[in-house]
């Protein structure tokens, strides 16, 4: 079953001690991103990526990294947590990022962070 | 920059009433539009999507929407919602922005449906 997998899926805990939360496709597509998600703000994106060793900001990506050495995995890694990073996130994948491209993106089920 | 405004934030209906949710963008240029559908504690899926051709196109789940490029609109219709349709719902427009697409949501409208 084509999915984007994220783990955990709950995650508590406290400011400064690093995290890392996988993200994983199986559909073998080039273009991956990460969006937080806050009441009343929709959906934002924070890092992206165009393939393999190629990434990128989006548009808050303070205190957050990112790596993509395998087309498959797009981790997301806070280095120092702090409490304004309680948030809903999700990885995003589709075939290409390619400008005037149409492709869907699909997304993983969620991590809900909570830093203390 | 591009940006999205969606209406309503919050909506409540009877079953059977009819739904229509607002959603405007900013850019005037090639714009690809979607609507993306959040149930309770699930991911985001596709509603439906529209890039370019008939500017009204269907969806999964009985959901419609209607493109109007003179209006900047993109407004999700279904003419008798269900108590399952209880979700949030985004309006994501693609921005061509540094040789890549990026997707701008909206804010979402949480739609609350009661028996």
């Amino acid at each position: 079953e084509a999915q984007v997998t994220q783990n955990p899926r709950y995650l508590i805990t406290v400011t400064g001690k690093k995290l890392t939360v996988t993200c994983s496709q199986n559909m073998n597509h080039e273009y991956m991103s990460w969006y937080r998600q806050d009441p009343g703000l929709g959906l934002r994106q924070i890092y992206y990526s165009m393939n393999v060793e190629v990434t990128d900001k989006g548009d808050v990506p303070e205190g957050y990294k990112v790596s993509r050495k395998e087309k498959r995995n797009f981790p997301l890694i806070l280095e120092s947590p702090s409490p304004n990073q309680t948030s809903l996130y999700f990885c995003a994948s589709s075939s290409t990022g390619l400008a005037g491209g149409t492709d869907t993106q699909y997304f993983g089920p969620g991590t809900r962070l909570t830093v203390l | 920059a591009q940006s999205v405004s969606q209406h309503n934030h919050h909506v409540i209906l009877s079953e059977a009433a009819s739904l229509e949710l607002g959603c405007n963008y900013s850019y005037g240029g090639t714009v690809n539009l979607f609507w993306y559908v959040q149930y309770p504690g699930q991911h985001l899926q596709l509603l439906l999507k529209y890039f370019s051709g008939d500017p009204l196109v269907k969806g999964i789940k009985g959901f419609e929407a209607e493109f109007i490029k003179s209006k900047f609109s993109f407004n999700l219709r279904k003419p008798s919602v269900q108590w399952s349709d209880t979700a949030e719902y985004f309006c994501a427009v693609t921005s061509f922005s540094g040789g890549y697409n990026k997707l701008i949501f909206g804010a979402g409208t949480r739609l609350a449906v009661h028996p």
